[in-house]
Formats: C-alpha cells, structure tokens, sequence
C-alpha cells in the first residue's frame, strides 16, 4: 500500500496565524483527500485536490480558510489560515490506492490553537 | 448528499464473544463500504471493505455483511481479543474510484480480559 508522508506530526499555534501541513506519498496519485478529525469525532471531508486543478470544498469548508495546493501528483499541502481555538483538530490526509483497493490515510496532524 | 448513521457509539464485550457494529446510509447510488480502526492516536487503518455486487466478505475474524435492499452494512468480529479494542468507523461513497467517503460517527470497542 501506498507510504504516506504527513508533517508535523504536531504544533502549537497562536490565534490569528496560519500553519501548513504537508503530505508526501511515495506513489503517483490522481486525487488526495484532506480530512479534519475533531476530538473524539468521526472524521469530516474538507476537500478533494486533484493535480492540476483547484481544490473541491466541502459544505461548510471555504478555500480561504483551508487553501490547498496540489503541486505534482504525489504532494500536497493544506494551509490552516487565521486559526481560531475551534481550529484545534487532527487533520489527516488520505488516497486511493487505485481503483478498487481502498483509501489510505496520513498519521495525522495534531493542531492545537492557543 | 450521502448520510451514515453508525450504532452502537460504545461496545463492551468480554474476550472470545464477538461484536456486531451496524451502519445504514441514505444514498441508493453507493457503492463502496469500507470498515476502518482507529487505535487511540494513530491513523485509521482499513480493516475490511465490501461493494454493492457482494453481499458478504470475510477475513480471519472479521466478516462485513451487507444489504443493498435496506441500505445497511454490518462489521462482525468473531473471537474477540484485548487487540480489538479501538474506534472503529463505517464509510460509504459512491464510487470506488476517486469518491468521497462519508463516515459513520464511530463505536468505540472495549474488550475486557
């Protein structure tokens, strides 16, 4: 299956700043999905990103707060802007491993906003 | 869009019982149901899944039923052990390929000695 690649693992971060999560797969893949998990929560789909094109937002997520950037077919990042406490989850990003073999998730960034 | 409802929230059961988790979605369309555990910390790790055109898939302990006709899908664990215990979700999509998954709200698994 495919080694998915996800940094930081964790971070503290102030109120009003932004932080951007990394996801390095050691395959090409067409599309990358970016999850937050709140605590204690199933998780939530916030966006697809395809290769080449701009992202698509789930209700209730905007590309202004969660802008992604989907450079080559095996990266991705996921910026997290003007965070708030409410902020504060675990964002995971996935693939498919091809079609019909399953979804793969990242391990995660834990982000707490102070 | 797709909606999934997931019960129990909590099963507790003693070693070497099973457990049943059961789910139900909304969307006639979907076609793809994988089962994922989520030990506490780590990443969710895809366990078992099945498509529409099977009604059972099993591996080892774990077996996943489903019923196209009442739109629900089962996760059975047979033999349980202490490993077992963790967050276990229920997801659904529409398509296999390149679909989004929608996932159920989550069991949390105790297996006590």
């Amino acid at each position: 299956s495919a080694v998915i690649s996800q940094k930081p693992s964790r971070d503290i971060c102030q109120r009003g700043t932004s932080l951007t999560i990394q996801c390095q797969v050691d395959s090409q893949v067409t599309m990358m999905f970016w999850y937050r998990q709140q605590p204690g929560q199933s998780l939530t789909l916030i966006a697809t990103a395809n290769q080449g094109s701009e992202a698509t937002y789930e209700s209730g997520f905007v590309i202004d707060k969660f802008p992604i950037s989907r450079p080559n077919l095996t990266f991705s990042t996921l910026t997290v802007s003007n965070m708030s406490p409410e902020d504060s989850s675990i964002y995971l990003c996935s693939v498919e491993e091809g079609f019909g073999d399953g979804y793969t998730f990242g391990s995660g960034t834990r982000l707490t906003v102070v | 869009g797709e909606n999934v409802e997931q019960h129990p929230s909590t099963l507790s059961v003693q070693e070497g019982d099973s457990a049943v988790i059961k789910c139900t979605y909304s969307d006639s369309a979907s076609n793809y149901f994988p089962w994922y555990k989520q030990e506490l910390g780590k990443r969710p790790q895809l366990i078992i899944d099945i498509r529409s055109n099977v009604g059972e898939k099993k591996d080892q302990r774990i077996a996943v039923t489903l019923n196209k006709t009442a739109k629900h899908f089962s996760l059975h664990i047979t033999e349980t052990q202490p490993e077992d215990s963790a967050v276990y979700f229920c997801a659904a999509s529409t398509s296999g390929s390149w679909g989004k998954l929608q996932f159920g709200a989550g069991t949390q698994v105790v297996v006590t000695p």
